[in-house]
């Protein structure tokens, strides 16, 4: 089975200031590593994907994130935070056998201060 | 426009009084999905459609139901609603049950208030 742990549940940048969400995953097999971002009263949309081949993935909006195999990590990054940016984050895993189920972490909510 | 859409968007109901909610994609998707968002929790599984006729449960599927009789449609039952479902409620659809890698498609979610 796999699951996700995202540390802390908040997270306060400046605009303009780097963003750093941490992720960590455990499956028993090669894993599928998604970010999703719910912006307030919307539905999740797809920020990035890890599946196979390069592990620095770059997603929309400027974010990216690099899967580590040896640190079991999946952290999403952008240098410069935005206004814009302020959302719910969440990070994924899923694996190619099974159901195509989602496993998702509790999730961090990312605050931009002016 | 491709979507994912859940009707209703907000609902108050009572103790026991059944409802059901709507989910509808208009990609053509084989996989569908119901996951309900609590706070401090994530999104959980309820039940999951990989095909027409072809549904099963996920990690929290008691108190709910489903159904998948026409491959757009995927909706979530609840026969007797209890407290403890008060919840944010989101469909997602994937275009293949086959690959874990695709992306799901989320509806805009539908929060339920049981009383």
């Amino acid at each position: 089975a796999q699951s996700v742990t995202q540390l802390g549940s908040h997270v306060s940048v400046s605009e303009g200031a780097l963003v750093l969400l941490r992720c960590n995953y455990s499956s028993s097999v090669p894993p599928y590593l998604f970010w999703y971002v719910q912006y307030p009263n919307q539905g999740l949309q797809l920020l990035l994907k890890y599946t196979t081949g390069a592990t620095l993935v770059k997603g929309i909006n400027g974010f990216e994130a690099e899967f580590k195999k040896s640190e079991t990590s999946f952290h999403l990054t952008k240098p410069s935070a935005h206004m814009s940016d302020a959302a719910e984050y969440f990070c994924a895993v899923s694996v190619r056998l099974g159901n195509s189920k989602l496993t998702f972490g509790k999730g961090i909510t990312l605050s931009v201060r002016p | 426009e491709a979507q994912v859409t859940q009707n209703p968007r907000y609902l108050i109901t009572v103790t026991g009084k059944k409802l059901t909610v709507t989910c509808s994609q208009n990609m053509n998707h084989e996989y569908m999905s119901w996951y309900r968002q609590d706070p401090g929790l994530g999104l959980r599984q309820i039940y999951y459609s990989m095909n027409v006729e072809v549904t099963d449960k996920g990690d929290v599927p008691e108190g709910y139901k489903v159904s998948r009789k026409e491959k757009r449609n995927f909706p979530l039952i609840l026969e007797s609603p209890s407290p403890n479902q008060t919840s944010l409620y989101f469909c997602a659809s994937s275009f293949t049950r086959l690959a874990g890698h695709n992306e799901q498609f989320f509806g805009p979610g539908t929060r339920l208030t049981v009383l």
